[in-house]
């Protein structure tokens, strides 16, 4: 079964304390792993699109990295602003079809 | 600032109203989406329209019709919705479909409350 999972659920850390999120994905013939950021009550602001295994992206204090089964996302050294809920979705075959995560909820503390 | 508008941004129907969601994208893209956000969910997906036409219907109730007159506008016409209906809907688009590796970039969202 094609599917996207993403941990953890939740995450809260202090402001400058560096971590990673996970999207863990099978899905048969990936086009695209895609990154987005979503501020509460708002929608999902692209971020991070990803083809291949080995590629790496990077905007400001994010990183997305790309293996053969999951994508992670670094965030270095975190402010308060960078709270909000990160999915990652992907792409595969050649129809229209993009699945995603549930999404990890980043919480920074000052 | 987003390229794709949705209108309007809150709603509130009884169940035996008639209401629309409207979306317009400002990027010429040729596709569009519908999405459905329900708290604690994954995004939903609900139809696609590539070029004006349908290409995806996600086995979605007929009280919500979608209708795409150009690339640029869409919409969703609701009716006789229920309680559980209650959700964030997007609407979204892209230059190609994701199926090719492209980008879909979404509006704000609609929010929706079926009392």
């Amino acid at each position: 079964e094609d599917q996207v999972t993403q941990s953890p659920e939740a995450l809260r850390l202090q402001e400058g304390e560096s971590s990673s999120l996970n999207c863990s994905y099978t899905v048969s013939g990936l086009r695209g792993l895609f990154w987005y950021r979503q501020d509460p009550g708002k929608g999902p602001e692209f971020l991070f699109t990803l083809y291949s295994a080995g590629e790496e992206k990077e905007k400001e204090r994010l990183k997305a990295t790309l293996t053969k089964k999951e994508s992670f996302l670094h965030i270095t050294a975190p402010k308060p602003e960078d709270s909000a809920t990160y999915l990652c979705a992907a792409s595969y075959n050649q129809g229209g079809k993009l699945i995603f995560g549930q999404g990890t909820e980043l919480s920074v503390k000052p | 600032e987003t390229g794709v508008t949705q209108t309007p941004r809150h709603l509130v129907m009884g169940m035996t109203n008639k209401k629309s969601l409207k979306c317009e994208q400002h990027l010429g893209h040729n596709a569009m989406y519908w999405y459905k956000q329900s708290a604690k969910k994954p995004l939903e997906l609900m139809f696609v329209y590539n070029f004006k036409e349908q290409t995806e219907n996600n086995s979605v109730p007929s009280r919500f019709s979608p209708e795409c007159p150009n690339s640029s506008h869409l919409f969703l016409h609701l009716h006789t919705l229920q309680p559980e209906d209650s959700a964030l809907y997007l609407c979204a688009s892209s230059q190609g479909t994701p199926g090719s590796g492209n980008t879909i970039y979404f509006g704000e969202g609609s929010w929706l409350t079926v009392v």
